[in-house]
């Protein structure tokens, strides 16, 4: 079984559509919880980042936490076109440990 | 201007030859990563240097080397390359207490015929 799990995709919704990322993980010694961005040909970029469970809401963008389900979630409202790329979820037990990545949902916003 | 860079861009090459992919970073963070990225888009940690010493070394062929001059750059030697070595080669940085926040750089996709 892999430490982080992520459904590939790809994920096609219409424009303005409420758009929910998940990931399990096996690890119960993850304490940081990210979500990065990838588009077509660039590198990843840090879009939300939180620390154990709970919830963090920035702009169009909700990043949950369920430890005790060992379950992430990614939503985003209101969806558009230029959100359109691959979402990879990534976690870490911190200190000098690794970051472990999910191998990333793909996106697409039909305008 | 540019946060994390890498060269070349694009680099294609037979089996069997020796090459290396360089990378800078500007934001005066204190560790640096490279990962590798197969088709299916699995990003992998391959190597992480903190302030030019190696603290992770996953595991990975001895035919990669990294090596880091100074704290702003590290660079990937690779050996005798084989075809399974195709792949997205992503460098990162971090500051040293916010690993988890990676500038990545935009990539280096390496074609071995």
């Amino acid at each position: 079984q892999k430490e982080v799990e992520q459904d590939p995709g790809p994920l096609s919704v219409p424009e303005g559509a409420i758009v929910s990322l998940n990931c399990t993980y096996s690890n119960s010694a993850f304490q940081y919880f990210m979500w990065y961005r990838q588009y077509s040909r660039k590198g990843p970029e840090l879009l939300m980042y939180t620390y154990s469970s709970g919830n963090k809401e920035d702009g169009r963008f909700t990043a949950q936490v369920d430890k005790s389900s060992k379950y992430i979630s990614l939503f985003i409202r209101d969806s558009q076109p230029s959100d359109s790329a691959t979402y990879l979820c990534a976690m870490s037990s911190g200190g000098y440990q690794k970051v472990t990545f999910g191998t990333g949902t793909k996106l697409q916003v039909i305008p | 201007d540019t946060a994390v860079s890498q060269t070349p861009k694009y680099l294609v090459t037979q089996m069997g030859n020796d090459k290396s992919i360089k990378c800078e970073q500007n934001l005066g963070h204190d560790t640096m990563y490279w990962y590798k990225q197969d088709s299916k888009k699995f990003l992998k940690i391959m190597f992480s240097y903190n302030n030019k010493e190696l603290i992770i070394n996953e595991t990975v062929p001895n035919r990669f080397s990294p090596k880091s001059p100074d704290k702003a750059h590290l660079n990937l030697h690779i050996n005798s390359l084989e075809l399974g070595d195709s792949a997205v080669y992503f460098c990162a940085s971090t500051r040293e207490y916010q690993r988890n926040e990676q500038f990545f750089g935009p990539g280096t996709r390496l074609t071995v015929l």
